[in-house]
């Protein structure tokens, strides 16, 4: 069964400094991994992709099967970007439905 | 993408009674999921909505509990029956975006949530 871990509940860093929000993952097929975010009262929503190798709003996440890892990345925070974050797998095998497995979801505060 | 409306926005139930909970999607969509989310705790997937199919339901998650209809390609209730306190929880619905085979764009959109309180 495929699982998602994200070790931190709480990140807590100043403003302008560097952010690294972990999450790791199990799964047998070719993982697809995503990270969602959800600000202070809106809707929950995709941020990025492992598969287009984006960077949206400052943050990137890269891939890495071997520590089998989807660590999202950004070299100077901003206020705005306090918000919940969620690592999420596509369950690739099954081609029908691709239903995401999320992770129990980081909060980043990003104090001033 | 896609715009998706749920109803109520949220609730304050009575235990041993039943919520439905709407979801609307302004586009064609074969399937939907519905998730929860319970206090400090991330989504679970409770079942697939299927238009013109049963729904598939996740391990934990029974059609008794949760029924869902789905009777067209936009629409998709969830009920939750015979409540309890432990039903609190918001409860997502979500469709997914465009993609193309092979390449694994997929994602999922979501809807605002339905934020239930079982008294």
């Amino acid at each position: 069964a495929q699982r998602v871990t994200q070790p931190e509940k709480l990140l807590s860093v100043f403003k302008g400094a560097p952010v690294e929000l972990k999450c790791n993952y199990s799964y047998s097929g070719s993982p697809e991994l995503f990270w969602y975010v959800q600000y202070s009262r809106q809707r929950l929503q995709l941020l990025l992709r492992h598969i287009s190798r984006e960077s949206i709003k400052g943050f990137t996440a890269d891939l890495n099967k071997g520590e089998t890892s989807f660590h999202l990345k950004k070299p100077f925070a901003q206020e705005e970007d306090s918000a919940m974050y969620y690592c999420a797998l596509s369950n690739t095998m099954d081609t029908g439905r691709r239903a995401l497995t999320f992770g129990s979801g980081t909060r980043l505060q990003v104090q001033p | 993408s896609a715009v998706i409306s749920q109803k109520p926005s949220r609730d304050i139930c009575q235990r041993g009674t039943s919520l439905t909970i709407q979801c609307q999607v302004d586009s064609q969509v074969t399937m939907m999921f519905w998730y929860r989310q319970q206090p400090g705790q991330s989504l679970t997937l409770i079942a697939t909505a299927n238009q013109g199919s049963e729904a598939t339901y996740e391990s934990g998650f029974v059609i008794d509990k949760f029924p869902i209809s789905r009777p067209n390609l936009t629409f998709s209730t969830l009920t939750v029956s015979n409540m309890s306190p432990e039903d609190s929880s918001i409860y997502l619905c979500s469709v997914p975006s465009p993609f193309v085979w092979g390449q694994g764009q997929e994602t999922q959109y979501f809807g605002p949530g339905t934020r239930l309180l079982v008294l």
